[in-house]
This record gives structure tokens, C-alpha cells and sequence, in this order.
């Protein structure tokens, strides 16, 4: 299956400064996409990238997919609190496939 | 929106006894829902997906007589886990694929205890 490493694992960073977190494929992906899990809480859908060197936008939050289509990053401008939880990438085998999720990055910010 | 709804959210039971999760989705039909399992600090693990009026398909080394699976209807799916021990305390989640816009919508989740 389409398996992906997810780093770093854990990152502890001051609020006000940016983050990123990288997602790396040995294969080339169909899709991928990203969720957001707060502290007790369930993965929440963020975005979907599906074309070669896509980059969207969220606000604060920016997703790219390389051009190779093995490698994702989600990149957060100047952090806040409510940034804090555990972000996941998973590729996606196909839309309505099974979601198979890569390890998760723990953001915790400081005030 | 999309919703799924789950329930319980908690549940505490002794060794030897089932339980059953219920994951509905409110909003719109789903033909397949997938059962994770997720332990403390640790990732979202894939158990198994559950397919309208068939089979479950469960991925490897997931016991298929421990962790039932029916999906009745279009829009409910139920995992009950039988003969509950206290390694199988952890935090149970389904979801479903709801469309390009809303993507893969995740319940609440339920956090079991076995004593």
C-alpha cells in the first residue's frame, strides 16, 4: 500500500513563529490530503491536493504537492495557540478509498 | 455539512463483555465506512472497511471475529467488539467519504475501557 513518512513528529515552537511539517512518499501519489486532530479530539478534513505542484491556501496554512507528486508540506504562518494539535497527511488510493494515515506531526505552541 | 455521528462517546466495561459503536451519517448516504483505531500518541490505524450490505473488509492482522462489523443501511455502520479485554481499551473512530468538499467526515469517536 501507499505508505508515507511524516516529519518532524513532534514540534514545540513560540507562538508567532512558523511551522512546517513534510510528508514523504517512496511512491508517487494519486492524492493526498491533510487533517488536523486537536488534543481529544477527531481528525477534522483540511484540504486535498491532487495536481502536480498544487499549492493552496488557507489563511495562515499552506499546502504544496510536489511536482514529482511524492512529497506534501503544510506550512503555518506566524503560529497561535489554537494551532496547537497533531497533524496527519494521508494519501488517498482513490476518492472514497480507504484513507490510510501517516504518522502525525504534534504541534504544541507557547505563548 | 457532513456529518457522522458516533456513540457512545465513552464506554467502560468489564473484561469479557461486548460492545457495540455506532457511526451514522446524517447528511448523506455512505456505501463504505472505515474503522480506526487510535492509541494514546500514536496515529489513526486503519482496522477495517465496512461495505453496504456485504462483507467487511479487514486489513492484516485485525481479527474479523473480535471486531464485528455490520453495515445495515446506507447511512449506519456498528462495530462491536467481542470478549473485550483490557488491550483493547483505546479510542475508536469511523468515517466516511463524503465528497470532494468535505472529504473524508470522522465521528467523534469513542474511547473505550476495559476493567
Amino acid at each position: 500500500g501507499q505508505q508515507v513518512m511524516q516529519i518532524p513528529q513532534y514540534q514545540h515552537v513560540q507562538e508567532g513563529e512558523d511551522f512546517t511539517t513534510y510528508c514523504n512518499s517512496s511512491t508517487t501519489l494519486s492524492n493526498i490530503q491533510w487533517y488536523k486532530q486537536r488534543p481529544g479530539g477527531h481528525p477534522v478534513f483540511l484540504i486535498q491536493l491532487v495536481k502536480s505542484g498544487e499549492v493552496k491556501k488557507q489563511k495562515r496554512l499552506t499546502f504544496q504537492f510536489g511536482e514529482a507528486k511524492k512529497n506534501s508540506s503544510l506550512h503555518i504562518t506566524a503560529t497561535q495557540t489554537t494551532d496547537v494539535g497533531t497533524y496527519f497527511c494521508a494519501p488517498g488510493y482513490n476518492q472514497g478509498g480507504k484513507l490510510i494515515f501517516g504518522q502525525g506531526t504534534e504541534l504544541s505552541v507557547k505563548p | 455539512g457532513a456529518v457522522v455521528s458516533q456513540h457512545p462517546s465513552w464506554v467502560i466495561c468489564k473484561s469479557g463483555t461486548s460492545v457495540k459503536i455506532e457511526c451514522r451519517s446524517l447528511d448523506f448516504q455512505a456505501t463504505t465506512m472505515f474503522w480506526y483505531r487510535q492509541f494514546p500518541k500514536q496515529s489513526l490505524m486503519l482496522m477495517a472497511t465496512s461495505n453496504e450490505g456485504s462483507k467487511a473488509t479487514y486489513e492484516q492482522g485485525v481479527e474479523k471475529d473480535k471486531f464485528l462489523i455490520n453495515h445495515a443501511s446506507l447511512t449506519l455502520s456498528t462495530l462491536t467488539v467481542t470478549s473485550a479485554h483490557p488491550e483493547d481499551s483505546s479510542f475508536y473512530i469511523c468515517s466516511a467519504w463524503a465528497g470532494a468538499n468535505y472529504g473524508y467526515t470522522f465521528g467523534s469517536g469513542t474511547r473505550l475501557t476495559v476493567v
